[in-house]
């Protein structure tokens, strides 16, 4: 009965490759979320979905894709890893009513490390 | 612009102490919500509580009581007999209509010794 899921969990690879995390939620919610949270455990946005439309993309290098084939997924593709992509991700999902947030319930994070 | 501040980058506490947690926001919006989230050693982000910005009523949960007051903007969380499961990073966040997205604190690091 998990609500938020990522995989995977754990993600090593080199400089230079392609990776793709997966995020699933079953909470029926219309918004979902990407957050990078860096090595000083700063937690940041990355990009936000409703209803699969990109509503937020922030300063993010275009080396990271989100795609979102429907309201239940949320897949944050990186192109092109760099040492500096090394972070744990965390994927987040909320209703949205209105302009009024409901309370973002986040997965368990995917920890990237690049080499 | 929003911005969050948790001023404490880390707090150290012997079992049974009472804690606070600051945290002070800043946001042009009129309706804002604020929440906290707690991050044990195992990496999750555990949802604790949400606050609107028209509802300045203190709220306690158990051994949790947060004190929000918009005259000072800010949002402190206190827990009170600490426990050694309390020991986390404790984030606060503050989510604008305008911006429509969380925007945390630093954290604080909450250590609770037996």
């Amino acid at each position: 009965d998990t609500a938020v899921s990522q995989t995977p969990k754990y993600l090593v690879t080199q400089m230079g490759n392609d990776k793709s995390i997966k995020c699933e939620q079953n909470l029926g919610h219309d918004t979902m979320y990407w957050y990078k949270q860096d090595s000083k455990k700063f937690l940041k946005i990355m990009f936000s979905y409703n209803n699969k439309e990109l509503i937020i993309n922030e300063t993010v290098p275009n080396r990271f894709s989100p795609k979102s084939p429907d309201k239940a997924h949320l897949n944050l593709h990186i192109n092109s890893l760099e040492l500096g992509d090394s972070a744990v991700y965390f994927c987040a999902s909320s209703y949205t009513r209105g302009a009024f947030p409901d309370t973002q319930y986040f997965g368990p994070g995917t920890r990237l490390t690049v080499l | 612009a929003q911005k969050v501040t948790q001023a404490q980058t880390e707090i150290s506490v012997v079992e049974k102490e009472d804690v606070t947690l600051d945290c002070v926001y800043e946001t042009r919006d009129t309706t804002y919500y604020l929440f906290w989230y707690k991050q044990p050693p195992s990496g999750e982000l555990v949802f604790l509580i949400r606050r609107n910005s028209f509802d300045e009523q203190n709220e306690i949960s158990g051994r949790y009581s947060w004190n929000f007051q918009k005259s000072t903007s800010s949002f402190n969380f206190t827990i009170t007999a600490s426990q050694v499961v309390d020991s986390a990073v404790y984030f606060c966040a503050l989510f604008g209509t305008g911006r429509r997205a969380l925007t945390f604190g630093s954290g604080t690091r909450l250590q609770v010794q037996p």
